[in-house]
């Protein structure tokens, strides 16, 4: 089985401070792991993946996320956050040994002040 | 390059009637995916399609079924509505390739009264 958890339901941060989006995952192989957003009434849209390689994944719109395989985490960051990135962020998990399904966190909204 | 395209965005049924909801891959892609989300939780996986067949299901009862047609579009159809399958629908396509990137269509609100 594969989960993903997302411990805070919420972040604030003000505008030109750091993000953080945190999110651990649990699963049996090898973890194939996601960040997408959310806009309101939208789809999800594409930020980053790891797969193998550099722990540090570089992505969409100043996004970048760290793969932390002894703690089980990838948690999404940007260096100085915008207004326009206050959203929905889910993290999500495939298992390479099982290969067809994309299991999502709960999903952290994300606002960001002026 | 085209993307992910669903239709129609919003739909009304009531309790017991059936849903036909329609999505067209991105170019290129062989492979589409269907997720439910529910209001405030993450989407949660319904079926994928491959070569015209079901490749794997989520814990959804039989009267959610699904299409792919030769060019790869896809149904997901719903029987027997129930006020529960109330959520945003969403289409995802990708290439058969083991590690490629599922990208999401807008989604289908459904709301069943």
């Amino acid at each position: 089985a594969q989960s993903v958890a997302q411990p805070e339901d919420q972040v604030n941060v003000a505008e030109g401070n750091p993000l953080t989006v945190k999110c651990t995952y649990s699963v049996s192989g090898n973890p194939y792991l996601f960040w997408y957003v959310q806009y309101p009434n939208r789809g999800l849209q594409f930020l980053l993946k790891y797969i193998t390689g550099d722990n540090l994944v570089k992505g969409s719109y100043g996004f970048e996320a760290e793969f932390n395989k002894s703690q089980t985490s990838f948690h999404l960051k940007k260096p100085s956050a915008l207004v326009s990135d206050s959203a929905l962020y889910f993290c999500a998990v495939r298992d390479l040994n099982n290969d067809y399904k994309l299991s999502f966190g709960a999903g952290t909204t994300v606002t960001v002040r002026a | 390059e085209t993307g992910v395209t669903q239709s129609p965005t919003h739909l009304i049924k009531t309790r017991g009637q059936q849903v036909t909801l329609r999505c067209s891959s991105q170019s290129g892609h062989n492979t589409v995916s269907w997720y439910q989300q529910a209001l405030g939780q993450g989407p949660q996986f319904i079926f994928q399609y491959y070569r015209e067949e079901e490749n794997g299901r989520g814990n959804f009862p039989p009267r959610f079924s699904g299409l792919q047609f030769p060019n790869y579009s896809s149904e997901l159809n719903v029987n027997a509505l129930e006020l529960d399958d109330s959520a945003l629908y969403l289409c995802a396509s990708s290439s058969w390739t083991g590690t490629d990137t599922q990208y999401f269509g807008p989604g289908t609100r459904l709301t069943v009264l």
